[in-house]
């Protein structure tokens, strides 16, 4: 079946831009993680959903990030004013479960984000 | 401290031959540990979760020590295709957040 996609894969914009980065999770999957990861580095938390509630931001570096998975399924990260520091892979899982103990977490391909 | 920390590497090793990656983390009250295999320009992948008991899946074998706070992954046989960057991954003990370690880079050689 489909895995984890998301879109688009490479996202090349200047310095100050908006960026909107889409995932699409698989059917019927529960949770949703957004994760940064730099080259050489493993992935790092950003936000998590349950449904359509985000359950926890903590990961989020400051308020020009934002995440919303309005409609249970698809979710979008969104980075206003973006700066070259935000340039890493943002990587999108899902998972069937509520509890990230009970089931692994797919992950999706990613989208490489470079800001010039 | 790092929350979750590993061999630096790389690992270097021919086929055939027994290697072992070690991990540690911070927070006592975590309570799941896991390995996940990451290729080269591929998204991270489930190998194994780690229990207290130990468990073992074919060549791999996972070890848990809470009170050293100390995960190990034990690669037997190794072949090409282990060839990868392994993640120690701990679940924190009062979220749902999964932290990552760098990973530790495998290469197997012919």
């Amino acid at each position: 079946g489909a895995g984890v996609s998301q879109s688009p894969r490479y996202k090349v914009t200047k310095r100050g831009q908006d960026v909107a980065l889409r995932c699409d999770p698989i059917s019927g999957h529960v949770s949703l993680y957004w994760y940064r990861q730099a080259l050489g580095q493993g992935p790092e938390f950003l936000t998590y959903f349950n449904y359509e509630a985000q359950q926890d931001k903590s990961g989020l570096p400051n308020d020009r990030f934002s995440a919303e998975r309005p409609e249970g399924s698809i979710s979008t990260l969104t980075i206003q004013r973006t700066e070259q520091r935000d340039s890493a892979m943002y990587r999108c899982a899902s998972s069937p479960s509520r509890d990230p103990a009970d089931y692994e977490q797919y992950f999706g391909p990613g989208t490489r984000l470079t800001v010039t | 401290r790092k929350e979750v920390e590993q061999d630096p590497g790389p690992f270097n090793v021919p086929e055939g031959a027994t290697v072992a990656f070690n991990c540690t983390y911070s927070n006592s009250a975590s309570q799941s540990f896991f390995w996940y295999r990451q290729d080269c320009r591929k998204e991270p992948k489930l190998l194994m979760s780690v229990y207290s008991s130990g468990n073992e899946d074919g060549r791999f074998t996972a070890q848990l020590n809470r009170a050293s706070q100390y995960i190990s992954l034990l690669i037997r046989d190794s072949k090409l295709s282990d060839s990868a960057t392994y993640l120690c991954v701990v679940l924190g003990g009062s979220n749902y957040k999964l932290t990552f370690g760098k990973g530790t880079l495998l290469t197997v050689n012919p």
